[in-house]
């Protein structure tokens, strides 16, 4: 499988506070992106970093990305209860079918106000 | 943006029959369509990519004549599931890749979840 893995699963913190969740993957990688995923619904795009990249912010989001150690990191600042929600890192990479996403297990984050 | 609209969002089937989700690309072209499932609490695992046009590409492990898939036209992709059972209950999401935008990631849609009783 080229599933990745995230940790830790799960993730319970105060509002204001950073929450970190961490990625690894197990091939080479065109990019890696973060998603957003509330309770039984779609999910959203949040950051796409590229292979050549290390660090990318947008907003209060900031992910880097460390390609020799095949791992990268999403770093929400000053979290909100709306932030409440599962996160998966998914990266893509070229096969002969198309550039396919693998996601990884996902972190499910709780913002307590 | 882009948007990937799914129907049914919930649909509850008896055991025995099939059951067809659609998904529709509102305001672009999607020539692919990526098909996955998702069990509570648990990571997307990817069934299979549909091109519009041709035969859908399969992951291994998936049932090609279970999970039938369609891609009529560059705005619908359809999944059916035949011959529904218990353990075909699922959440079900669509995703149509980036229209070639720097930096753009994925469109889902938002999700299906089927009930087998």
């Amino acid at each position: 499988s080229q599933q990745g893995e995230e940790d830790p699963q799960a993730l319970s913190i105060q509002e204001g506070e950073n929450a970190t969740m961490n990625c690894s993957y197990k091939t080479s990688i065109n990019n890696l992106q973060w998603y957003r995923q509330n309770s039984g619904r779609g999910l959203v795009h949040l950051i796409l970093i590229r292979s050549n990249e290390r660090e990318k912010h947008s907003g209060r989001l900031r992910v880097t990305l460390d390609t020799s150690k095949k791992s990268s990191s999403l770093l929400i600042t000053a979290s909100r209860a709306a932030d409440t929600a599962s996160y998966f890192c998914a990266t893509a990479y070229m096969k002969s079918s198309g550039d396919k996403l693998t996601f990884g297990t996902g972190t499910r984050l709780a913002v307590r106000p | 943006g882009a948007v990937v609209s799914q129907h049914p969002s919930r649909v509850i089937c008896k055991s025995g029959t099939s059951v067809k989700i659609e998904c529709r690309s509102l305001d672009f072209q999607a020539t692919t369509m990526f098909w996955y499932r998702q069990f509570p609490k648990k990571s997307l695992m990817l069934m299979a990519t549909s091109n519009e046009g041709s035969k859908a590409t399969y992951e291994q492990g998936v049932e090609k004549d279970k999970f039938l898939i369609n891609h009529a036209s560059l705005t619908l992709s359809t999944l059916t599931v035949t011959s529904a059972h218990p353990e075909d209950s699922s959440f079900y999401i669509c995703s149509a890749p980036p229209r070639g935008i720097p930096n753009y990631g994925y469109t889902f849609g938002s999700g299906t979840r089927l009930t087998v009783v």
